[in-house]
């Protein structure tokens, strides 16, 4: 099955710096990534995600870059803001047409200093 | 945007007790709907994957008579912890993929579930 990798588990970074996290999955298949937030006691929250017919998609401050060749792809925050301070998770799956497993990666811990 | 709504938002029980969680599509149709568990500090695991008028498909691992699903509706799922122990206590989230938009999963809000 599936395999998602996902470093750093932790990430502190300077208000308006920027943040990388990146991720690796094992199957070829997989054509589905999601990018989710979440905060303490909360659901995950999508943030962005791109399929695998796009190398990169942008969204204001988030983008996500895709490299299918080497099977990994990574979500960029920049002008980061303390209410970007979550866990992130990334996850990849295949899309089926009825609903899709996703395999989460373990998370970032990002911390967003004033 | 789709929206996924969970209840309760936790509960507490007595070890041997059993709890039911609902999850609900609010303003799309589901025929299926996964549910997760969550540990502290941990990421997500697939527990089962719900299906609309049908037997629902656990994850290798999972305890199908432990915890049983319904999918009874297009907008509703269950998930019973039958005969509930501490070991049990976790944070239980169900999704939802909306397929008129791409099959994108949206998340229910989760269950806080401690068990005595």
């Amino acid at each position: 099955g599936e395999n998602v990798e996902q470093h750093p588990s932790t990430l502190s970074v300077q208000e308006g710096d920027s943040a990388v996290i990146k991720c690796t999955y094992s199957d070829s298949a997989s054509n589905y990534f999601p990018w989710y937030k979440q905060e303490l006691g909360k659901g995950p929250q999508l943030i962005i995600d791109i399929r695998s017919n796009v190398g990169e998609k942008k969204d204001q401050r988030i983008a996500v870059t895709l490299n299918k060749t080497a099977k990994h792809f990574s979500l960029h925050i920049t002008e980061t803001q303390p209410e970007d301070s979550a866990v992130y998770f990334c996850a990849a799956s295949i899309l089926t047409g009825g609903g899709n497993k996703l395999t989460f990666g373990t998370g970032t811990q990002l911390k967003v200093e004033l | 945007g789709a929206v996924v709504s969970q209840h309760p938002s936790w509960v507490i029980c007595k070890s041997g007790t059993s709890v039911k969680i609902e999850c609900r599509s609010l303003d799309f149709q589901a025929t299926t709907m996964f549910w997760y568990r969550q540990f502290p500090k941990q990421s997500l695991m697939l527990m089962a994957t719900s299906n609309e008028g049908s037997k629902a498909t656990y994850e290798q691992g999972v305890e199908k008579d432990k915890f049983l699903i319904n999918h009874a509706s297009l907008t509703l799922s269950t998930l019973t912890v039958t005969s509930a122990h501490p070991e049990d206590s976790s944070f239980y989230i169900c999704s939802a993929p909306w397929t008129g938009f791409g099959e994108t999963q949206y998340f229910g809000p989760g269950t806080r579930l401690l068990v005595l």
